[in-house]
C-alpha cells in the first residue's frame, strides 16, 4: 500500500499531553517526518526519524514508531500548536513519496 | 541558510500547461531530492514529483502521465510542467528539498513558501 492514514482532527486541553498517529504499510520500512502547517504558511518540519528535532522546534515535540504506526507526541500542548499536522514518507517502493491526509488539531 | 522561491503564472487556461521554476539559494542543488508538491484549497498535501540532481526523476503515479520535471544546474533551479491542466489542478504548489539521511530515512527539510496556480478560462 502507498497510503498513509491519520486521523482528521484531534483536540487537546491547553497544557496537556496529545498524540497524532499515522499508519501505513510503508512505515514498516520507512521512517516517517512529520509538518506543521498553520494557516497561509508552508509546512514546517517539526520531527523526523526515529524522534528527531530541527533546530528552533520547542522539545514538547516527540516522535515514536512502532511496526506500521508512526506517531507525534506533544507534551504540554500549548496555544501556538494549534495547526494541521501531516505525516510523510517514502512509499514501498522507495521511488515514490506519500503524505497523510493531515490532522486538525485544536488546542482547548 | 537555504532559500527556495518558486515563480511561474498564478492563471492557467484549461487544457494549457502549467509552468513553474523553483529558484534555490544558499546551496547549490547539485545534490540532494528536489520536489514539487501542491495543495488544493482546504485540502492535504499531495506529492507531485522528484528530481535527483543528476537528472532521474520520480513522479505521482496518478500525475505521471502529464508532469515532466527538470532540473537547471547551472541557474540551480528546477521546474515543473504540467500538461492538459483542469480546474481540479488549482492548488498551492510547493517547492521543497528532500534530504536523505539513510536509506530509510528522507524528509522535507526546507520549503518554498508556495504560489497559487489557478486554472480557469
Amino acid at each position: 500500500s502507498s497510503e498513509l492514514t491519520q486521523d482528521s482532527a484531534v483536540s487537546v486541553a491547553l497544557g496537556q499531553t496529545v498524540r497524532i498517529t499515522c499508519q501505513g504499510d510503508s512505515l514498516r520500512y520507512y521512517y516517517a517526518s512529520w509538518y506543521q502547517q498553520k494557516p497561509g504558511q508552508a509546512p514546517v518540519l517539526v520531527i523526523y526519524g526515529k524522534n528527531n528535532r530541527p533546530s528552533g522546534i520547542p522539545d514538547r515535540f516527540s516522535g515514536s514508531s512502532s511496526g506500521n504506526t508512526a506517531s507525534l507526541t506533544i507534551t504540554g500542548a500549548q496555544a501556538e500548536d494549534e495547526a494541521d499536522y501531516y505525516c510523510n514518507s517514502r512509499d514501498s517502493s522507495g521511488n515514490h513519496l506519500v503524505f497523510g491526509g493531515g490532522t486538525k488539531l485544536t488546542v482547548l | 541558510q537555504v532559500q527556495l522561491q518558486e515563480s511561474g503564472p498564478g492563471l492557467v487556461k484549461p487544457s494549457e500547461t502549467l509552468s513553474l521554476t523553483c529558484t534555490v539559494s544558499g546551496d547549490s542543488i547539485s545534490s540532494y531530492y528536489w520536489s514539487w508538491i501542491r495543495q488544493p484549497p482546504g485540502k492535504g498535501l499531495e506529492w507531485i514529483g522528484y528530481i535527483y540532481y543528476s537528472g532521474s526523476t520520480n513522479y505521482s503515479p496518478s500525475l505521471k502521465s502529464r508532469v515532466t520535471i527538470s532540473i537547471n544546474t547551472s541557474k540551480n533551479q528546477f521546474s515543473l510542467k504540467l500538461r492538459s491542466v483542469t480546474a481540479a489542478d488549482t492548488a498551492l504548489y510547493y517547492c521543497a528539498r528532500e534530504y536523505s539521511e539513510s536509506s530509510s530515512l528522507y524528509y522535507f527539510d526546507y520549503w518554498g513558501q508556495g504560489t497559487l496556480v489557478t486554472v480557469s478560462s
